[in-house]
């Protein structure tokens, strides 16, 4: 059974560019998260989604987007990229998102804003 | 929202020595506690999780302990080995309406003397 797979695995933006980003569940789960990772802060949540619909959404700013394909699959754009934005960008899936299910992560996107 | 503070933030044992990280959360409501190993440029993985109906789990030498009422949490690995070197995540959700709320310390990273 294939992983969690995100693409690409790394990239190179400048400040005011967009970028997307794109995460594929394991077959069959449904609910797709996305997190953001720097140094020190841990992971921070940025967006869920299931069957189609966010469900949930973490303190960011409105440049943070996402959405989920009817095959399950789900981007995320950010767009006016700033220096901050700068890492690791993860994505997790779980068949259906329910509080105490495991997630399972992809390998992440780096991002990097120059 | 819910908040997570994790501790220490660096932990360096000898090899076979226990290590214990601890983590404590803001909401009350909170009912799920999973545990996450990140090796080093690998994505996070799922080592434990114990729900608020538990006052212990345990899994070979890993164990994690709650305390409700003092709303923290703790890791505790015994006869700890190399391959235990990574950055451990604490977490904390509570339901919210149908999706998860899902929320990650900062991290803790162990390492393990030969």
């Amino acid at each position: 059974k294939a992983g969690v797979t995100q693409t690409p695995r790394y990239l190179i933006k400048t400040r005011g560019q967009q970028v997307t980003l794109s995460c594929s569940p394991i077959s069959g789960h449904r609910s797709v998260s996305w997190y953001q990772q720097t140094p020190g802060q841990g992971l921070q949540f940025l967006f869920e989604y299931f069957s189609e619909t966010q469900r949930n959404k973490g303190n960011f700013p409105g440049r943070f987007s996402g959405r989920q394909f009817s095959n399950s699959r789900s981007e995320m754009n950010v767009s006016t990229l700033e220096l901050g934005d700068s890492a690791l960008y993860l994505c997790a899936s779980s068949l259906a998102g329910t509080w105490y299910e495991k997630l399972f992560f992809g390998s992440g996107t780096q991002l990097s804003v120059l | 929202g819910e908040n997570v503070e994790q501790h220490p933030s660096t932990l360096s044992v000898q090899e076979g020595d226990s290590a214990v990280i601890k983590c404590t959360y803001s909401d009350s409501a909170s009912n799920y506690f999973p545990w996450y190993k990140q090796e080093l440029g690998k994505r996070p993985q799922l080592i434990i999780d114990i729900r608020s109906n538990v006052g212990e789990k345990k899994d070979q030498r890993i164990a994690v302990t709650l305390n409700k009422t003092a709303k923290h949490f703790s890791l505790h690995i015994t006869e700890t080995q190399p391959e235990d070197s990574a950055v451990y995540f604490c977490a904390a959700t509570f339901p919210s309406g149908s999706a998860r709320q899902l929320t990650f310390g900062s991290g803790t990273q162990l390492t393990v003397l030969p």
